[in-house]
């Protein structure tokens, strides 16, 4: 079952901040993110587990509400090169079958 | 460069062919996962292999098989082939844990005319 993103797709001035939310209907065991620019393969973001471990990105931030079943990626201080879309991928059983939201769109101005 | 290569970049054919795409993983890398990713369905994951033995299989169709090989290089093979399996088919690899990073290869772009 596919996890919900939100928004569909933002615009941002550099410097300004975002919230993107992925929120599943299921208990998650895991939480991975992903930025893709346009023509280009996924590039891993962070992971986020169930008991609040994170591998990431010292630059990117999220957050996991294991209650919730919901994850946050935070956009800080945005740059031009935070331009594409995120993705999120969602593990339920800690058995490799990630699946992945619709996406969100950010766009980056000057 | 995440270190994942895939071959060929793009493939034009004809409805009822067959073709097959190859991928190579990270070295050191045990595991391969291959996804499929076009406009409606967004990124789908369909089959991941661990040292040579499939492990996980998610939305992949009957008409689509893949292996891994001693060398640890994958091929998915598609059948039959419809216009609705245009896409993008991406290939992933990993050390072989659900939570270990998942690099993506650049992909192959599919047309099925």
């Amino acid at each position: 079952q596919q996890p919900v993103q939100s928004p569909q797709a933002v615009i941002l001035r550099e410097g300004e901040d975002a919230v993107i939310n992925c929120s599943s209907s299921k208990a998650l065991y895991s939480v991975h993110w992903y930025r893709q620019k346009h023509g280009e393969a996924p590039v891993f973001l962070m992971i986020l587990l169930k008991g609040g471990e994170q591998k990431g990105h010292e630059k990117i931030s999220a957050s996991f509400n294991e209650k919730k079943q919901q994850s946050s990626l935070y956009l800080t201080a945005s740059q031009l090169s935070y331009s594409g879309t995120y993705f999120c991928g969602t593990d339920r059983a800690n058995d490799y079958k990630l699946s992945f939201g619709a996406g969100t769109t950010v766009t980056v101005r000057a | 460069d995440s270190g994942v290569t895939q071959t060929p970049k793009h493939l034009i054919t004809a409805t009822g062919q067959r073709v097959t795409l190859r991928c190579s993983p990270r070295s050191g890398d045990l595991s391969v996962y291959w996804y499929q990713q076009s406009l409606d369905q967004g990124l789908q994951f369909l089959i991941q292999y661990y040292n040579g033995e499939e492990r996980a299989k998610g939305n992949i169709l009957e008409r689509f098989s893949a292996q891994q090989f001693p060398d640890l290089h994958s091929e998915l093979n598609l059948s039959s082939l419809e216009l609705g399996d245009s896409a993008l088919y991406f290939c992933a690899s990993n050390a072989g844990t659900p939570t270990d990073t998942q690099y993506f290869g650049p992909g192959t772009r599919l047309t099925v005319l």
